[in-house]
């Protein structure tokens, strides 16, 4: 039972343009989202995160949307560059069992950059 | 740099072998979890520890084991391997229990032959 879900394996952008990547997520129990970067030989770093009692967050050329109605974010990319070719995780938030957070993440969408 | 340390990088071993897996969070954190990355896969978390108690559990088979020291460094137990247990395997760590944001290792890829 996949609760967090990315349905594109990979996307391809032209250097400069926007990329969007997006995430759908099953569990309403989920109330923060989060989004990770992985480049190969490496662990996944922490690029931006969104709580859900917000719509939008952004930290300069990175902005996370969350539409909670629809159960579904999204992280766009402005202006793509060829160093943000990576792994892109998606990853939610929820407390579980003796107050501990637990993250569910999706399968990850490889974003290639063409310079 | 995320401040997370795992080591080894690599290890190769043989089926039916036990293998020991080490990680040091990052200053000051408190909370371990552990996860795991077979191929084309997402990372699926395995365990959870807090200042050395086990706290949440995931999809973590009998076979493996972790726990949390003192010195708040863990390691993660994995016995009687069997090829699909070929995979990476992620450290992370957070400043508490319930914080949201966690911050991973480069892994360890294991490889059982």
């Amino acid at each position: 039972d996949q609760q967090v879900k990315q349905n594109s394996p990979s996307l391809s952008v032209q250097e400069g343009r926007i990329s969007i990547l997006n995430c759908d997520y099953t569990n309403s129990m989920f109330d923060y989202f989060l989004w990770y970067k992985k480049y190969p030989a490496e662990g996944p770093t922490f690029l931006i995160s969104i709580s859900s009692i917000k719509d939008k967050n952004e930290d300069g050329r990175f902005t996370v949307f969350l539409n909670k109605s629809a159960k579904h974010l999204s992280l766009h990319i402005v202006p793509s560059q060829p160093g943000d070719s990576a792994v892109y995780f998606c990853a939610a938030s929820r407390l579980g069992s003796g107050s501990a957070r637990q993250l569910t993440f999706g399968s990850g969408t490889q974003l290639t950059v063409l310079p | 740099d995320s401040g997370v340390t795992q080591t080894p990088k690599h290890l190769i071993t043989a089926t039916g072998q036990r293998v020991t897996l080490r990680c040091s969070p990052r200053s000051g954190d408190l909370s371990v979890y552990w996860y795991q990355q077979s191929l084309d896969q997402g990372l699926q978390f395995l365990i959870q520890y807090y200042n050395g108690e086990e706290r949440a559990k995931g999809n973590i088979l009998e076979r493996f084991s972790a726990q949390q020291f003192p010195d708040l460094h863990s390691e993660l137990n994995l016995s009687s391997l069997e090829l699909g247990d070929s995979a990476l395997y992620f450290c992370a760590s957070s400043l508490a229990l319930s914080t949201d944001t966690q911050y991973f290792g480069p892994g360890t890829r294991l490889t059982v032959l």
